[in-house]
């Protein structure tokens, strides 16, 4: 069946290192992918995409890179802020349907 | 701009009671609209999702219910409340395919707590 899980449930960083949160997708008949970020009690909110055709996409402070070989999708955070500090879901849509992985937890550590 | 509404934001209903969560969004035509279901401390799961007025697909067989009466309202209900019910509620949003924006990106409301007792 269709799976996007990530690796990690929790992942603790130093405030100004950068952060690496990893998702794995098993759809390679997904063509979109997104990042988002929940805070708690919150609705998630998006915060970068990349379509498949693409390997990598850049935006304020994040970065997303996509591996379609072995189905593995990033987001990359610099240098960490407190206010970083949320659960960030990968979701991958096919056709209509948006999947969600199950979520990390990013805590950023003073 | 497009923004989406759902209410209540909390709500404390008992076993066997009824359940109406409603959803709206304004800014845009013909969206898709979607119910998550997010437990505590997890990830989301698609409930239902819309395309249409009164075309409604449900991904996961249980006791709740989902309607669309028009373009941009979307409704979650259940006629009988399950302890397993309890949950945040997300609705959400993205373009449809023909509005010519792209219809990739989806977008969500600020939740319901649904708290079971």
């Amino acid at each position: 069946g269709e799976n996007v899980g990530l690796h990690l449930p929790t992942l603790s960083v130093q405030e100004g290192d950068n952060s690496i949160i990893n998702c794995a997708y098993s759809n390679s008949a997904s063509d979109y992918f997104i990042w988002y970020k929940q805070e708690s009690g919150k609705g998630p909110q998006f915060i970068i995409d990349i379509r498949s055709n693409m390997d990598k996409r850049q935006g304020q402070r994040v970065t997303v890179l996509l591996n379609k070989t072995v189905k593995h999708l990033s987001l990359q955070i610099a240098a960490t802020q407190p206010g970083d500090s949320a659960v960030y879901f990968c979701a991958e849509k096919k056709t209509y349907k948006y999947i969600f992985g199950t979520g990390t937890r990013l805590k950023v550590l003073a | 701009s497009q923004t989406i509404h759902q209410w209540p934001a909390t709500l404390v209903q008992p076993v066997g009671s009824p359940l109406s969560l409603e959803c709206t969004v304004e800014g845009t035509s013909n969206p898709n609209l979607y119910w998550y279901r997010q437990a505590a401390g997890r990830g989301l799961q698609l409930l239902f999702y819309s395309v249409g007025i009164g075309q409604i697909s449900s991904e996961v067989p249980q006791n709740l219910s989902a309607s669309r009466p028009q373009d941009r309202q979307f409704i979650l209900s259940s006629k009988k409340l399950l302890l397993s019910d309890s949950g945040f509620y997300l609705c959400a949003w993205s373009a449809s395919l023909s509005s010519g924006s792209g219809g990739n990106t989806i977008y969500f409301g600020e939740g319901s707590w649904l708290t079971v007792v």
